[in-house]
């Protein structure tokens, strides 16, 4: 079956980086993308970016094309998502989730237990 | 970039009602639409994907429709494990941006 398990919650300070991990498993890793999306205490679900497994290449939300490296590591199954230069409304719940294409479109169908990410001074 | 906007943010229903949950995409998607149901404190589910096809396992009571800037999900005859926040996701062009939400709950 298809999981994903992501690495444990983070305390960091304002102005540190932050990095995430996601180990895929139960299918083949470089058939389908990576995405990320966070979740602020009480709010919505916010669509931060995905990469291609297969070839690496990225795509960031605008917001936080300065601040976010995705990357995978084929050879462990592995994602990552860095978050740089971290602000107090960066806190959220951080998913990484499978990106699976039809035709034109795509869709997650797989998330991840999700990372709580807590910035505090 | 596209924004979707969901109506109603809230909606109070009953065992048995039936629902409807309406999102708009600030510009034409095709038929790039996707729903997903979250409970409080759990995982996002998947629901249906270009509109109105229904994800493997998921209950005949759902259903998608809509094309363009306007769709629907609608709950036929609720359950009490329906009462969630649904979520609606563009997949046209990205950032595949996500509706607000609405939450549905228990009259």
């Amino acid at each position: 079956q298809v999981q994903l398990v992501q690495s444990g919650a983070e305390v960091k300070k304002p102005g540190a980086s932050v990095k995430v991990s996601c180990k895929a498993s139960g299918y083949t890793f470089t058939s389908d993308g990576i995405s990320w999306v966070r979740q602020a205490p009480g709010l919505g679900l916010e669509w931060m970016g995905w990469i291609s497994v297969y070839n690496g290449n990225t795509n960031y939300a605008q917001k936080l094309q300065d601040r976010v490296t995705m990357t995978t590591d084929t050879s462990t199954s592995t994602a990552y998502m860095e978050l740089r230069s971290l602000r107090y409304d960066d806190t959220a719940v951080y998913y990484c989730a499978r990106l699976r294409d039809y035709g034109s479109g795509s869709y997650i169908d797989y998330w991840g237990q999700g990372t709580l990410v807590t910035v505090s001074s | 970039d596209i924004q979707m906007t969901q109506s109603p943010s809230s909606l109070s229903a009953s065992v048995g009602d039936r629902v409807t949950i309406s999102c708009r995409a600030s510009q034409s998607i095709s038929r790039y639409l996707n729903w997903y149901q979250q409970k409080p404190g759990k995982v996002p589910k998947f629901l249906i994907y270009a509109a109105s096809s229904l994800q493997s396992g998921v209950p005949s009571r759902f259903s998608g429709s809509g094309s363009g800037t306007d769709f629907t999900l609608t709950i036929s005859s609720l359950q009490p494990e329906d009462f969630a926040t649904y979520y609606c996701q563009q997949s046209y062009s990205t950032p595949y941006s996500f509706g607000q939400g609405t939450k549905l709950e228990i009259k």
